[in-house]
């Protein structure tokens, strides 16, 4: 059973536009919330993370929003750039396992 | 952000050897190491979360006698893939987070990742 879905696989969008990623969770004693980037064959990196006591963290171009009754979170980049393409995975801790728990990935495509 | 180390960065092996994949984190104490896999388009699954000088625990369908992990100092943690099988080969990544003050901190940062190849 998936505790964290990013229902879209992929998403286009054209530079200096924004982009929005989605990630929706089932487990309201899921604390922490966290967004990382991917490339093929890397390591994720870390990019912005919200705690459940917040509706909102901004960090330059990248926001997260959370939206605790809707157990919904998201990810805006504005302005999108090429270079932000890759795969964006959310990713959940419980403070009651500790346990970092990932969606399954949005591949973002800027196009110039 | 922190950094942490993960070797080799790839290998290949043959069926039925071992091999042992290694996550240092360089400039903290992480108290707490996860290891993932990740098959081809698909998400990071979590394998298992080892916490220093304790046993692993091991996610459910994880064999914990062919997949074994030691998390001996607050540096390193070490997986080892026994008795390798071609279905074993995929991408393994390890994280590290530091939970103790005055290093707490909640993220958790990436090695960068180990394919293996197993022929």
């Amino acid at each position: 059973d998936q505790q964290v879905k990013q229902n879209s696989p992929s998403l286009s969008v054209q530079e200096g536009r924004i982009s929005i990623l989605n990630c929706d969770y089932t487990n309201s004693m899921f604390d922490y919330f966290l967004w990382y980037k991917k490339y093929p064959a890397e390591g994720p990196t870390f990019l912005i993370s919200i705690s459940s006591i917040k509706d909102k963290n901004e960090d330059g171009r990248f926001t997260v929003f959370l939206n605790k009754s809707a157990k919904h979170l998201s990810l805006h980049i504005v302005p999108s750039q090429p270079g932000d393409s890759a795969v964006y995975f959310c990713a959940v801790i419980s403070s009651n396992t500790g346990k970092l728990i990932f969606g399954q990935g949005t591949t973002l495509q800027v196009k110039p | 952000g922190a950094v942490v180390s993960q070797h080799p960065s790839w290998v290949i092996c043959k069926s039925g050897t071992s091999v042992k994949i290694e996550c240092r984190s360089l400039d903290f104490q992480a108290t707490t190491m996860f290891w993932y896999r990740q098959f081809p388009k698909q998400s990071l699954m979590l394998m298992a979360t080892s916490n220093e000088g304790s046993k692993a625990t091991y996610e459910q369908g994880v064999e914990k006698d062919k997949f074994l992990i030691n998390h001996a100092s607050l540096t390193l943690s070490t997986l080892t893939v026994t008795s390798a099988h071609p279905e074993d080969s995929s991408f393994y990544i390890c994280s590290a987070r530091a939970d103790r003050p005055p290093q707490a901190d909640t993220e958790a940062f990436f090695g960068q990742g180990t394919r293996l190849t197993v022929v």
